[in-house]
C-alpha cells in the first residue's frame, strides 16, 4: 500500500510564525502536490513538485515556499503565518510519466491565532 | 487557463434515486480527468478514471469532449455513497487541478 505521511495532524501556530508542514512517501514517485482544502473552495493547488528539487507554482502559491531536497519528502513552509492562512493542507503524490492515481495524506488542520 | 468547476455544492437525494455530478473543465489539450471521493474521516482516495473506462461502486463517467464535461453518474443512489465528490483534471505535466466539490448527500 501507498503511503503518504503528513507529519502533524493538527497544529496550532501564532501570526508571524515560520511554520513547516512535512510530507513523507514510500513509493518512490515522482511527483507530490500540496493542496489546501476549505469549504465551498474545494481544493486548491498551492505547489506541484515533478522531481527532486524541481516545483513549479500552483494556483496560491502567495505565502507558501516548498522545498524538496529528497524524492520521498516534501515541505511547504509558510515564511510569516497569518490568519487567512487558517486551513486543511492536504499533501499528495503520484508515479507520473502518465495519468495514474495520486495518494493522499491524512491532512493537517492548521490554525493560526 | 485550465479549470475544473462543479456547479452545485450540495446535492440531495433519495435512496434508490438516479445522481448526476456535473463536472465541466477548461483545458487546452487533451486532459486526463478523475473523479475522487472523501468520506466522512476519511482519505481523499481514487474513485475512476476516465482512461480506464470502468465503473467503480455502480458509479460511471463518460468524457465529452463536445461539451468539455465529465459527469459521474449512477442510477440507484446508496446512502454509502453519501460523500464528498471531487472532479479532477491532470495537464500533460502532470499538475493535478481539482474542482470545488460536491457534496452528496443520500437519504433514506
Amino acid at each position: 500500500d501507498v503511503k503518504v505521511t503528513q507529519s502533524s495532524r493538527y497544529l496550532v501556530k501564532r501570526t508571524g510564525e515560520k511554520v513547516f508542514l512535512e510530507c513523507v512517501q514510500d513509493m518512490d514517485h515522482e511527483n507530490m502536490f500540496w493542496y489546501r482544502q476549505d469549504p465551498g473552495l474545494g481544493l486548491r493547488l498551492i505547489y506541484f513538485s515533478y522531481d527532486v528539487k524541481m516545483k513549479e507554482k500552483g494556483d496560491i502559491p502567495e505565502g507558501y515556499s516548498v522545498s524538496r531536497e529528497k524524492k520521498e519528502r516534501f515541505s511547504l513552509i509558510l515564511e510569516s503565518a497569518s490568519t487567512n492562512q487558517t486551513s486543511m493542507y492536504l499533501c499528495a503524490s503520484s508515479l507520473g510519466g502518465g495519468p495514474t492515481e495520486a495518494f493522499f495524506g491524512q491532512g493537517t488542520r492548521l490554525t493560526v491565532v | 487557463a485550465q479549470r475544473v468547476t462543479q456547479p452545485e455544492k450540495l446535492l440531495s437525494v433519495f435512496k434508490g434515486a438516479p445522481v448526476e455530478l456535473k463536472c465541466n473543465y477548461s483545458y487546452s489539450g487533451s486532459p486526463e480527468l478523475f473523479w475522487y471521493v472523501q468520506y466522512s474521516r476519511q482519505r481523499l482516495q481514487l474513485l475512476l478514471r476516465h482512461i480506464s473506462r470502468e465503473s467503480i461502486k455502480g458509479f460511471t463517467a463518460d468524457l465529452n469532449k463536445g461539451e468539455t464535461s465529465f459527469h459521474l453518474k449512477k442510477p440507484f443512489a446508496q446512502e454509502e455513497d453519501s460523500a464528498m465528490y471531487y472532479c479532477a483534471l491532470e495537464n500533460q505535466g502532470g499538475k493535478l487541478i481539482f474542482g470545488q466539490g460536491t457534496e452528496l448527500s443520500v437519504k433514506p
